[in-house]
């Protein structure tokens, strides 16, 4: 099955700086790819996602970028602010008999300083 | 507030024993999946629902089982519960069956004792 890798497990920035977090998949029939924020106590939140026929996409100071051949996809968020600090999630999925699973990244622990 | 609704937010139960989870999707979805959260193994996809009939399963252990309503809300059963189901049990939803956005709930944590 599907098995997706996510680094760095944590990583703390300065606040106004960039941060990056990068995934790799194994299943090249993914097509699908979206990152969720998680904060402590709450539920995954879908920050942004991606499909096979785009390359990357922005939303404010949130980007994701796939390389497709290279099967890793990367979220980019600039100047971090202290509430961008959670657990983030990359996942990927791929059409399965009509449905759609969600395989995750082990997350990364963003902790943005002041 | 993503729109999804848990039941129970808190679970504590003894081993051996049966409980049931429940969600309320957003409204106009008609996908609705399980997710369980534990510290060792992440986030892993248990079953989905779409408009009342299963669409995909994960490593759903055969003790677990789920369903979804004419109502679209669904119910996530867990029986013989042991020490190691302790965790976190997401319901999220979507729109369609595949590659839509789905939005989790807030989670129902379990505790089995």
């Amino acid at each position: 099955g599907e098995n997706v890798e996510q680094h760095p497990s944590t990583l703390s920035v300065q606040e106004g700086d960039s941060a990056v977090i990068k995934c790799t998949y194994s299943d090249s029939a993914s097509n699908y790819f979206p990152w969720y924020k998680q904060e402590l106590g709450k539920g995954p939140q879908l920050i942004i996602d991606i499909r096979s026929n785009v390359g990357e996409k922005k939303d404010q100071r949130i980007a994701v970028t796939l390389n497709k051949t290279a099967k890793h996809f990367s979220l980019h968020i600039t100047e971090t602010q202290p509430e961008d600090s959670a657990v983030y999630f990359c996942a990927a999925s791929k059409l399965t008999g009509g449905g759609n699973k969600l395989t995750f990244g082990t997350g990364t622990q963003l902790k943005v300083e002041l | 507030d993503s729109g999804v609704t848990q039941t129970p937010k808190h679970l504590i139960t003894a081993t051996g024993q049966r409980v049931t989870l429940r969600c309320s999707p957003r409204s106009g979805d008609l996908s609705v999946y399980w997710y369980q959260q534990s510290l060792d193994q992440g986030l892993q996809f248990l079953i989905q629902y779409y408009n009342g009939e299963e669409r995909a399963k994960g490593n759903i252990l055969e003790r677990f089982s789920a369903q979804q309503f004419p109502d679209l809300h669904s119910e996530l059963n867990l029986s013989s519960l042991e020490l190691g189901d302790s965790a976190l049990y997401f319901c999220a939803s979507s729109i369609g069956q595949r590659n839509t956005e789905a939005f989790f709930g807030q989670g129902t944590r379990l505790t089995v004792v």
